[in-house]
């Protein structure tokens, strides 16, 4: 199985600060057909999980362009930039381009 | 507005089979894909398996000998059925459009596994 590292497991931050957090799998995330399916997902305190960025870069629909996602093959970066209160909860990166799918241990992201 | 609900038992007993149901409504599951995700105590997700529009599947193989996703396309409606369930089975679980990346959810129901 394709492993995804997260770190860091949680992160402490002030309102209207930028954060960022590393997702690293144990292969390549490039599929047969060139795309990388890289996805980060939160889940709010309460809530289900809601699909953020997908495809490494692409931004959900309705999320603020505060989140931005970059990175290739192996190694990939969620940013956030301006920290809102709404943002707190778990972050977790996805990978559906190989079988099993396979998620990310989540970082916990939490007011300072 | 694509919505996705999961129902079934929220207590099963080992040993026995826990049988849910996701009904989605805005959408057409003879398109796209649909899955199957859980949750456990703590943070770690598991992706459980999906079914496609024809109604093709695939199964996480730690799971694959337990599990069977099967769908009425009438209803609008797909199942998850994981059988010999074990305390290590107790979970939050989710039903999904897989096909999206993961872009709708359902609410989740927690099943606990216990006598």
């Amino acid at each position: 199985d394709v492993v995804m590292t997260q770190t860091p497991p949680s992160l402490s931050v002030a309102i209207g600060q930028s954060v960022s957090i590393s997702c690293k799998s144990s292969q390549s995330l490039v599929y047969s057909d060139g795309k990388t399916y890289l996805h980060w997902l939160l889940q709010s305190p309460g809530r289900s999980p809601k699909r953020l960025i997908y495809q490494v870069s692409n931004l959900g629909s309705g999320v603020p362009d505060r989140f931005s996602g970059t990175g290739s093959q192996k190694d990939f970066t969620l940013k956030i930039s301006r920290v809102e209160a709404e943002d707190l909860g778990v972050y977790y990166c996805a990978q559906t381009t190989h079988f099993p799918n396979t998620f990310g241990a989540g970082t916990k992201l939490e007011l300072k | 507005e694509v919505q996705l609900q999961e129902s079934g038992p929220g207590l099963v007993k080992p040993s026995q089979s826990l049988s849910l149901t996701c009904s989605v409504t805005g959408y057409s599951i003879t398109s796209n894909y649909w899955g199957w995700i859980r949750k456990f105590p703590g943070n770690k997700m598991e992706w459980i398996g999906h079914i496609s529009y024809s109604g093709s599947t695939s199964y996480n193989p730690s799971l694959k000998s337990r599990i069977s996703i099967t769908r009425d396309t009438s209803k609008n409606q797909f199942f998850l059925q994981l059988n010999s369930v074990t305390t290590e089975d107790t979970a939050t679980y989710y039903c999904a459009r897989w096909g999206g990346a993961f872009d709708y959810w359902g609410q989740g129901v927690m099943v606990t596994v216990s006598s």
